[in-house]
C-alpha cells in the first residue's frame, strides 16, 4: 500500500464547476500536508499548505482530517487554467522528506 | 541563479551505460532533494541533502544510483549500468528549511528526462 494515496482521475468538469479531491495517508505520525500543482510536462509547484483548522486561498480550500487520516481540496468556479494534476503531499514528523500521492488529474472544459 | 537549473533537459543513453545528471540549486539553499518521476506518476522520494551531508538515501532503488553535493551546492545524481527500468524524469529541488513552520515550500527544477533504450 502506497504511503500517500489518490484516485487519479481523471475529473472532466466544466467551467464554474466545484471539484473536490480527496487524499489519505498512512503514517499516522506525519506532521505536515500541502497540495502541490504539476502542468503537464512541468515542475510541481506548491499550491498551499493545509492547515489543521482548514484553510482558503481564494477558490481553493484545504481540510485535514487527522482522525480519519485524510486531506481534501476544493476548487470552486473552475477555470480552464486550473486543468493540471494536483498532487498531495505528505511530510513525517522527524523528517525532511515530502512524500507525494500519484496526483489527481483534473480537466476543465469550456 | 533565479530557480533550480538541472542539467541535461533530456539524456538519452544505451542500456549499460553511467549517466550523470546535475542540479544546480537556489543560491543559498540548505536543502536538495532528488525525486524520480514514472509517467503518469507522482515523485518518488530518491535522496535528501543538508548542505553536503546527505541526511536521507533510503529511496534510492539500487547500489547503481549515487548521489553527492560534495560542497554543499551543486548536487550530481549518477547512475551507473542504466536500465530500462531507470526511464524517468529525474527532479532536483530545494528549499530554506524554517523549523515550526508548515512553510515548507519545496522549489523544483525542470528536471532530466532520462530515456534508456
Amino acid at each position: 500500500r502506497k504511503e500517500v494515496e489518490q484516485d487519479p482521475g481523471p475529473f472532466n468538469v466544466p467551467e464554474g464547476a466545484t471539484v473536490a479531491f480527496n487524499c489519505t495517508y498512512s503514517n499516522s505520525a506525519s506532521q505536515s500536508f500541502f497540495w502541490y500543482r504539476q502542468d503537464c510536462r512541468k515542475e510541481p509547484k506548491l499550491l498551499m499548505s493545509v492547515y489543521s483548522s482548514g484553510n482558503e486561498d481564494g477558490r481553493f480550500t484545504a481540510q485535514l482530517n487527522r482522525a480519519s487520516q485524510y486531506i481534501s481540496l476544493l476548487i470552486r468556479d473552475s477555470k480552464l487554467s486550473d486543468s493540471a494534476t494536483y498532487l498531495c503531499v505528505v511530510k513525517g514528523r522527524q523528517t525532511d522528506k515530502l512524500i507525494f500521492g500519484t496526483g489527481t488529474r483534473l480537466q476543465v472544459f469550456p | 541563479g533565479a530557480g533550480v537549473s538541472q542539467s541535461p533537459r533530456y539524456k538519452v543513453a544505451k542500456r549499460g551505460q553511467d549517466v550523470a545528471l546535475r542540479c544546480d540549486p537556489i543560491s543559498g539553499h540548505v536543502s536538495l532533494f532528488w525525486y524520480q518521476q514514472a509517467l503518469g506518476q507522482g515523485p518518488e522520494f530518491l535522496t535528501y541533502f543538508q548542505n553536503e551531508a546527505q541526511l536521507d538515501k533510503s529511496g534510492l532503488p539500487s547500489d547503481r544510483f549515487f548521489a553527492e553535493r560534495p560542497e554543499g551546492s551543486v548536487s550530481t545524481l549518477k547512475i551507473q549500468r542504466t536500465q530500462q527500468e531507470d526511464s524517468a524524469v529525474y527532479l532536483c529541488a530545494s528549499s530554506w528549511p524554517t523549523q515550526g513552520s508548515l512553510n515548507e515550500k519545496l522549489f523544483f527544477g525542470s528536471g532530466t528526462q532520462l530515456s534508456v533504450l
